[in-house]
C-alpha cells in the first residue's frame, strides 16, 4: 500500500538558518502531494502541494518539488523563524482512485526554531 | 476563509461510554473525512464519506465507529463504547471534488477516555 516516509525530529535550527525535511513516498502511479503544517494546539493547515512530477508547491517562503524520479518530496525553506515552530506532516492522496480519496500521513518533523 | 467547524474541541468521557464529536464542513465541499492523531503518533485515516454513504473506511473504523450527515450540514462521528485506547485527536476534513485538492481540516476535537 501506499506509505510515506519523511525524517523523524526533532529539527533545531537557529533563526534565519535554512530548513530541509525530507520526505520520500511509495505509492502507485502519479499521487498528489502535500506538506501539512501543525501549530502547537492547532489543527492541520495545508502548507503546500503538487499533483504532478517536477511540479514545484510553494507558500509562506516554504517550497517542494515533486521528485518521480527519487519519488521524494523534500520540504525548504531558507530562512525559519521563530514563527515556523511546528509540526510539518508529508502526505499523499492514490492516483487511482476517485476525488476524494484518503491521504496517507507521514510521522511528522518537530521543528524547534530558536532566536 | 471558509473554516471546518469541530465541537466540542475537547471531551472526557468514561470508558464503555457513547460520544459523538460533530462537524460543519466547508458548505460546497463534496467529500467528508474523519482522521484521528494518537498523542505524539501519525495522523491516520478512519473514513471517508460521499454522497451520503461511506466510500473507504480504515481497518481502525470498526463496529464501534459511525457517521452521518443528519442535517445536510453538520458530519458526525459517533463512538458507540468508547475505549482508553480511542484517546486521541480526531480531525474533520472536507474536500471539493477535484482530485489532487488539498483537504481543509478542522482544528480537532481532543477525546480523552477515562
Amino acid at each position: 500500500g501506499d506509505s510515506v516516509t519523511q525524517m523523524e525530529g526533532p529539527v533545531t535550527l537557529s533563526e534565519e538558518a535554512f530548513l530541509t525535511i525530507n520526505c520520500t513516498y511509495t505509492a502507485t502511479g502519479y499521487p498528489s502531494l502535500f506538506w501539512y503544517v501543525q501549530y502547537p494546539g492547532e489543527g492541520l493547515q495545508l502548507l503546500l502541494k503538487a499533483t504532478k512530477a517536477d511540479d514545484k508547491g510553494s507558500n509562506k517562503g516554504f517550497e517542494a518539488t515533486y521528485r518521480k524520479e527519487t519519488t521524494s518530496f523534500h520540504l525548504e525553506k531558507g530562512s525559519v523563524q521563530v514563527s515556523d515552530s511546528a509540526v510539518y506532516f508529508c502526505a499523499l492522496s492514490s492516483a487511482f482512485k476517485a476525488a476524494g480519496n484518503k491521504l496517507t500521513f507521514g510521522g511528522g518533523t518537530r521543528v524547534l526554531v530558536k532566536p | 476563509e471558509p473554516e471546518v467547524t469541530q465541537t466540542p474541541s475537547h471531551q472526557v468521557t468514561q470508558m464503555g461510554q457513547e460520544v459523538i464529536l460533530r462537524c460543519v464542513p466547508i458548505s460546497n465541499h463534496l467529500y467528508f473525512y474523519w482522521y484521528r492523531q494518537i498523542l505524539g503518533q501519525k495522523v491516520e485515516f478512519l473514513v471517508s464519506f460521499y454522497n451520503n454513504e461511506i466510500s473507504e473506511k480504515s481497518e481502525i473504523f470498526d463496529d464501534q465507529f459511525s457517521v452521518e450527515r443528519p442535517d445536510g450540514s453538520n458530519f458526525t462521528l459517533k463512538i458507540r463504547s468508547t475505549k482508553l485506547e480511542d484517546s486521541a485527536m480526531y480531525f474533520c476534513a472536507s474536500s471539493p471534488r477535484q482530485v489532487g485538492h488539498g483537504y481543509t481540516f478542522g482544528s480537532g476535537t481532543r477525546l480523552t477516555v477515562v
